[in-house]
C-alpha cells in the first residue's frame, strides 16, 4: 500500500516556465489537498477536492490550477512560474475530515515536492 | 484573527522534562482537531487526533476545551527524539477542509 505517492521530488524551473506536481493516491480517499509550506511556515491550503470532478480554492489559488478526473489522481499546476512559488509543496488525503469521533479522519501526506523558481 | 493560531517557540526542554502546547481556534463549528508532528525536511505525519473526551497515547496527552476554542498536547518524560515540529490542525469550511497551525518547534536538551 503506497498511499500517497507525489513526484517529482525536487524541481528546479526557471521564471516563466511551467509544470504539473503529480499526485495519487491508492486509499481510495475522496478528499485530496495541496498545500505549500514556505521556510519556518506553516502549511498553507491552495486547493482542495471533496472528490473526482470537484475543486475548491484554499488560501492561496493564484498562480495554480488543478483537476481531479479520476478519485486516485490530483495534479496541481503551474503555468507561468515565479520565484514567489519556490516552497515544498504537499500533497494530502483523507477519507473522512469531518467526521467527528470517528476513525479514518486524519489526512495523509505524499513526500513533498521541493521546488525553486530562479 | 487566524483560522488556527500556534505558539512558534522554539521550546527547548531537558530530557525527562513535561511540555506542553496549545492551539486556538477561531470557528466555533470545527468538528475535527488533529496532532501532527513534522520531522525536519520530512512530511507531517499524524501523532494523535483529538476527541472531545480527550485522549492519551502513552507520553502523550491531547484534549480539546471547546468552550475556549484550543486543543492542547502535553508530552511526558520528554526523549531526545520527541524533538520535532508539532502541527495542529482543524477541520473548517463546511467540515471539507483542514486547516494547519504555524507548529511548534520543540527541541529535547540532553
Amino acid at each position: 500500500n503506497a498511499g500517497v505517492t507525489q513526484t517529482p521530488k525536487f524541481r528546479i524551473l526557471k521564471i516563466g516556465q511551467s509544470m504539473t506536481l503529480q499526485c495519487t493516491q491508492d486509499m481510495n480517499h475522496n478528499y485530496m489537498y495541496w498545500y505549500r509550506q514556505d521556510p519556518g511556515m506553516g502549511l498553507k491550503l491552495i486547493y482542495y477536492s471533496v472528490g473526482a470532478g470537484i475543486t475548491d480554492k484554499g488560501e492561496v489559488p493564484n498562480g495554480y490550477n488543478v483537476s481531479r478526473s479520476t478519485t486516485e489522481d490530483f495534479p496541481l499546476r503551474l503555468e507561468l512560474a515565479a520565484p514567489s512559488q519556490t516552497s515544498v509543496y504537499f500533497c494530502a488525503s483523507a477519507l473522512n475530515p469531518g467526521a467527528e469521533g470517528k476513525r479514518n479522519t486524519e489526512a495523509f501526506f505524499g513526500q513533498g515536492t521541493r521546488l525553486t523558481v530562479v | 484573527r487566524k483560522e488556527v493560531e500556534q505558539d512558534p517557540g522554539p521550546f527547548n526542554v531537558p530530557e525527562g522534562a513535561t511540555v506542553a502546547f496549545n492551539c486556538t481556534y477561531s470557528n466555533s463549528a470545527s468538528q475535527s482537531f488533529f496532532w501532527y508532528r513534522q520531522d525536519c525536511r520530512k512530511e507531517p505525519k499524524l501523532l494523535m487526533s483529538v476527541y472531545s473526551s480527550g485522549n492519551e497515547d502513552g507520553r502523550f496527552t491531547a484534549q480539546l476545551n471547546r468552550a475556549s476554542q484550543y486543543i492542547s498536547l502535553l508530552i511526558r518524560d520528554s526523549k531526545l527524539s520527541d524533538s520535532a515540529t508539532y502541527l495542529c490542525a482543524v477541520n473548517s469550511g463546511g467540515y471539507q477542509k483542514v486547516t494547519f497551525g504555524i507548529g511548534t518547534k520543540l527541541q529535547v536538551i540532553p
